[in-house]
């Protein structure tokens, strides 16, 4: 079984904050997703990664994808209230993943004003 | 296109009874996830599918869950004795093949008593 770990698992910040949160794994990773989940709803896909060592930027999202595809992390300059949700990654891992899948258990981000 | 649609949103059963998941994917998106998330244990993958076919049942927890995909636009995941232990959010996703992603549906919220 492959070990995917997120952390922190909570994270409480104020409004203009940077924060980062990471994914790490054993395994390596064919490419992975990061989504954001509000409550009540389904996660959103925010961003995929695919080659090791790439750096993608959503507004004041930057993600990074580990040289040896094993981790991640995601950064978010000046958070805002509108941040706030669980951010769960999610890598297709090369040996035996198919096309699935596998979902770490999120951090929970809150910002407050 | 009116996304994933989930239903019922929210269901109530008493243990030992019968549960049954609906959902409806987006029209061309060929394969079907099903996710059950918990706090404990974050979002797992149930089952997906395909162009209909089950791929990988191997999340199922036990004999007492099954999903069945009849036509490309409709699939459902029965339980069947319900227990307390299965209370939680089931999602559907469906996946577009074209960019990678996977479009989740709202949930399912199921409680059993």
């Amino acid at each position: 079984t492959q070990l995917l770990e997120q952390s922190p698992q909570f994270l409480s910040i104020q409004e203009g904050e940077n924060l980062t949160v990471y994914c790490n794994s054993s395994s390596v990773f064919s490419s992975l997703q990061w989504y954001r989940q509000e409550p009540g709803e389904g996660p959103v896909l925010l961003v995929t990664v695919v080659t090791g060592g790439e750096v993608k930027k959503l507004k004041r999202l930057t993600f990074q994808f580990g040289d040896a595809r094993k981790d991640s992390s995601l950064h978010i300059t000046a958070a805002q209230p509108g941040d706030t949700g669980l951010y769960l990654c999610a890598p297709y891992i090369l040996t035996g993943g198919g096309n699935k899948l596998t979902f770490g258990t999120g951090t929970q981000l809150k910002v407050e004003l | 296109d009116a996304g994933v649609i989930q239903s019922p949103r929210h269901e109530v059963t008493e243990m030992g009874q019968e549960v049954t998941l609906r959902c409806k994917p987006i029209s061309g998106h060929d394969y079907l996830f099903w996710y059950r998330q918990t706090m404990m244990r974050g979002l797992e993958l149930l089952i997906y599918f395909n162009n209909n076919v089950p791929i990988d049942d191997s999340g199922m927890p036990e004999d007492r869950f099954s999903a069945k995909m009849p036509n490309a636009s409709f699939s459902t995941l029965k339980i069947q004795p319900s227990e307390p232990r299965d209370s939680a959010v089931y999602f559907c996703a469906a996946r577009d093949r074209v960019t990678d992603t996977q479009y989740f549906g709202p949930g399912t919220r199921l409680t059993v008593l």
